[in-house]
């Protein structure tokens, strides 16, 4: 597609369980962003791939997030034993690469924990 | 204190006014972000801006690098222009992060 993609586009689950949300950024887009927004807050930067490689995870808010990417192209947000003050917006963001800073962000997937 | 502050928070004005959304921020940047949200929307980047201005419509950005400042402003401003605006400082270099503000709410009323 010609834009970045994000599945699902709204999540509903129960506290404890796990969710996992997937982003596909745009073709050739080496770098890929993870953000959350939370209801009434700001944007929150997550994490951030150069390829395959997340460089720096200090934003990822506890041991429950985690996430990867494979074949420098989709990304896999996975929070464990969710809790509700993880409902928020999370959202993809694509760019060429680390140093450009134009930065192309998909829809996001509304998650909402029960 | 958050090192991008945007103001106002909200705003609301009349079909047709000029607005004007400001933004400051604390950090040294190599480049500045305004972004439009739509409720229930998602994001789309409207300017990215090192310095000077950028015109896109009836869009305008200025950025002043010494006093730290960015203002976004909307000429005849139209009820489809309400939205969340959002401006992100990029740091640049190995600083690859965005710092957002809070955004401003804007609603043009008709």
């Amino acid at each position: 597609g010609a834009g970045v993609s994000q599945s699902p586009s709204n999540k509903v689950t129960e506290k404890g369980k796990d969710v996992e949300l997937r982003c596909d950024p745009i073709s050739g887009h080496t770098a890929l962003y993870w953000y959350r927004q939370s209801l009434g807050q700001g944007l929150e930067f997550l994490i951030y791939f150069q390829g395959n490689s997340a460089p720096d995870k200090s934003g990822l808010p506890s041991d429950r997030f985690s996430a990867e990417r494979t074949g420098g192209s989709v990304s896999t947000l996975t929070i464990q034993r969710t809790q509700q003050e993880d409902s928020a917006v999370y959202l993809c963001a694509s760019s060429l690469g680390s140093s450009e800073p134009l930065e192309f962000f998909g829809p996001g997937t509304r998650l909402t924990v029960l | 204190k958050n090192e991008v502050e945007q103001s106002p928070q909200n705003l609301t004005a009349q079909e047709g006014e000029f607005i004007t959304i400001n933004c400051s921020y604390s950090v040294g940047i190599s480049a500045l972000h305004w972004l439009q949200q739509h409720p229930g929307g998602g994001i789309v980047s409207l300017f990215m801006l090192s310095s000077g201005k950028k015109k896109h419509g009836r869009l305008i950005a200025t950025i002043n690098i010494q006093e730290k400042h960015s203002s976004l402003h909307i000429t005849a401003s139209h009820p489809r222009d309400s939205a969340v605006y959002i401006c992100a400082a990029y740091s640049g270099g190995s600083n690859y992060k965005l710092t957002f503000g809070k955004g401003t709410l804007l609603t043009v009323n008709p």
